[in-house]
């Protein structure tokens, strides 16, 4: 079935600076991708949700890339901010579990901002 | 935007006895979920639920799991007996619908069991 990888599992930077976080998944079906931010103590949050026909989505303060192609997602957060720090999860839907409303997760990114 | 509620936050109860873990879903929200999130690996689908009644539920839903919505209050997870390994974060789930806009999780902020 689906796999997802999310790298990396940790990842520090400065205020302003920039941040990735990349997904990849195995299956090429796959037609709808998310990313949620959880601030410690809070409920997964819903960042962005990607459909598979659209690469380029941009969102307040980051931007979420598609490629299809090498079957990666990844969330480009630019010029972060303390509000920022929280862990960070991708998500996939697989077009085989079109009636089931299963969502493959990654492992999470706990994503640290320094002042 | 919308809000899924559990409680409790934590619970820590001994092997081999019932807990139960609540979640308010969104109000208007139809299908409901849960998933397992063991610490430090991904967060893993459990069940899912729609008109009360289990729509497909993953290896990890052992026997000793079950899930009901009465009257439409709290859609609950029941563990019973519990066992070691069930010590987790779960993470209740809702959506409206299924497929397309409608088939968007919200999530809680997940109860941490602790089986000892």
């Amino acid at each position: 079935g689906e796999q997802v990888e999310q790298r990396p599992p940790h990842l520090s930077v400065r205020e302003g600076d920039s941040a990735v976080i990349t997904c990849t998944y195995t299956d090429p079906n796959s037609y709808y991708f998310f990313w949620y931010k959880q601030e410690p103590g809070a409920s997964l949050q819903l960042l962005m949700k990607v459909f598979s026909s659209t690469e380029i989505n941009e969102g307040q303060g980051f931007t979420v890339l598609l490629n299809k192609k090498d079957k990666r997602l990844s969330l480009n957060l630019t010029a972060a901010h303390p509000g920022d720090s929280a862990a960070y999860f991708c998500a996939v839907r697989p077009l085989k579990n079109y009636n089931q409303g299963k969502l493959i997760f990654g492992q999470g990114t706990k994503l640290s901002i320094k002042p | 935007g919308p809000k899924v509620l559990q409680i409790p936050s934590h619970q820590i109860i001994d092997m081999g006895q019932m807990v139960t873990l609540n979640c308010d879903p969104v109000s208007n929200h139809l299908y409901f979920y849960w998933y397992k999130q063991i610490l430090g690996q991904q967060m893993e689908f459990l069940v899912n639920f729609y008109n009360g009644k289990v729509m497909e539920k993953s290896k990890l839903f052992k026997d000793q799991f079950s899930v009901e919505r009465p009257d439409g209050s709290y859609f609950t997870l029941k563990i019973q007996p519990t066992a070691l390994e069930d010590s987790a974060v779960y993470f209740c789930a809702s959506s409206w619908g299924l497929g397309g806009a409608a088939e968007t999780l919200y999530f809680g902020s997940g109860t941490r069991l602790t089986v000892l």
